[in-house]
This record gives C-alpha cells, structure tokens and sequence, in this order.
C-alpha cells in the first residue's frame, strides 16, 4: 500500500512482558517518529529518526522504551517489562524528510493498539 | 519551547450549520500549523497546514483555518457541517526536528 502501516493493530500482553511494535514508513520517506496517544496525556512525541539515527529522543518516557530503523525503512519500537501505564495507542508517522524541516508534512499509520494486563 | 490549546473539548452542531474550531499557540519562532482529524478507531488525517505563505489556508472536505499572528489562533472552520464530519480535531504545531506538539483535541458532535 502507499501509506504507513503498523503491526500489529491490537497487542494484549501481561504486565512484566517486552513487546515490540513495528513500523513500516511510506516508500521514499527518510523520516520517521513514533507518538503515544493516551487517554490521560493526550498525543506525545517519543521519538524521531532521520535515516537510521535518531537525533531526538526526548520523549521516550523511560529506559525500557527504546527503538530502532535499520535500512533508513523499517522501525520497531521495544517496550521491556510492560507496565500498565504503558496501555496506549502507539501511532507512527513518517515524512519526505527534506529541508525545511518545520514545513514536513508527517503523515500517520493507523496504530498499535496496546493493552497491559 | 512550543504549546497549543484547543478552547473547547467538545463541540456540538447541527447538519448543515457552520463549525467553529479554536486553536490558540505559543511558539518562539514564526511556526507551522496543521490541523489534523482524527475519526474513531482510524489514524490521524491531514486536513491542512500553514507555512508562512497566505493566511488563509484552505483544505479538504471544505474545512479552512485563517492564521492571525496578532491574536496567535489558528482556528478551524467549515461553512455547512457534514455528518461524516463527527470526529476529533487536533491543532498541532511544528517545532524543531519537526517535532509536532499536539492540542489537547476538539471533539466534534454533529447532530441530524
């Protein structure tokens, strides 16, 4: 298709447990960020890549969030020893990633559901 | 450092009447704007974005949102509300790294 795609739609895991997310950006895209939307914080930036680096990791709420993109496409977002405060929709986005960075139009997959038991 | 506040939560309007959606930022520099809709259990949808060229911004499905730097708002409006138009509405600007800062969110009613 010639959006983003995330998988899985749904994850259910048990409070303790590593899950991970993936992220598949539009073809051509060479930036990619990862948000959380939650019922208590609203929608929060967690991370960005330009390539395979990610020069902004400000949003990563804590040590057991980390991702990674290799091949400047795929990204996976790992998440160790859940907690329920971890329970959100986890959306992704990606852009052109051209100059003018503030003007990028970031164009969203329609997420990752993930409930922690 | 960058914010944005949606004045209302919820709106509620009937089909056919127009729709009025707030939208108040903070930025340090001149920022991009977008506004995003959100239907239920679906991903985020551009509607439309400023880039510091005309005021007036035009986007789909009739919506337009005029940017006044005087007043920092960027509000979002349509002529005549749709029932397809029932979702949520995020005001969103662009900071460094392009990171988005996102409203709180309008939630939108239209009623028959």
């Amino acid at each position: 298709g010639a959006g983003v795609s995330q998988s899985p739609s749904n994850k259910v895991t048990e409070k303790g447990k590593d899950v991970e997310l993936r992220c598949d950006p539009i073809s051509g895209h060479t930036a990619l960020y990862w948000y959380r939307q939650s019922l208590g914080q609203g929608l929060e930036f967690l991370i960005y890549f330009q390539g395979n680096s990610a020069p902004d990791k400000s949003g990563l709420p804590s040590d057991r969030f980390s991702a990674e993109r290799t091949g400047g496409s795929v990204s996976t977002l790992t998440i160790q020893r859940t907690q329920q405060e971890d329970s959100a929709v986890y959306l992704c986005a990606s852009s052109l990633g051209t100059g003018g960075w503030s003007t990028d139009t970031q164009y969203f997959g329609p997420g990752t559901r993930l409930t922690v038991l | 450092a960058q914010s944005v506040t949606q004045l209302d939560s919820h709106v509620s309007v009937s089909e056919g009447t127009p729709v009025l959606l707030r939208c108040n930022y903070s930025s340090s520099y001149s920022p991009s704007l977008f506004w995003y809709v959100q239907h239920p259990n679906k991903g985020l949808q551009l509607l439309l974005k400023y880039t510091s060229a005309a005021t007036l911004v035009k986007g789909i499905n009739g919506f337009e949102a005029e940017f006044k730097k005087s007043e920092t708002s960027f509000h979002l409006t349509k002529p005549s509300a749709h029932m397809s138009d029932a979702a949520e509405y995020f005001c969103v600007v662009s900071g460094a790294g392009n990171k988005l800062t996102f409203g709180g969110g309008t939630r939108v009613l239209v009623k028959p």
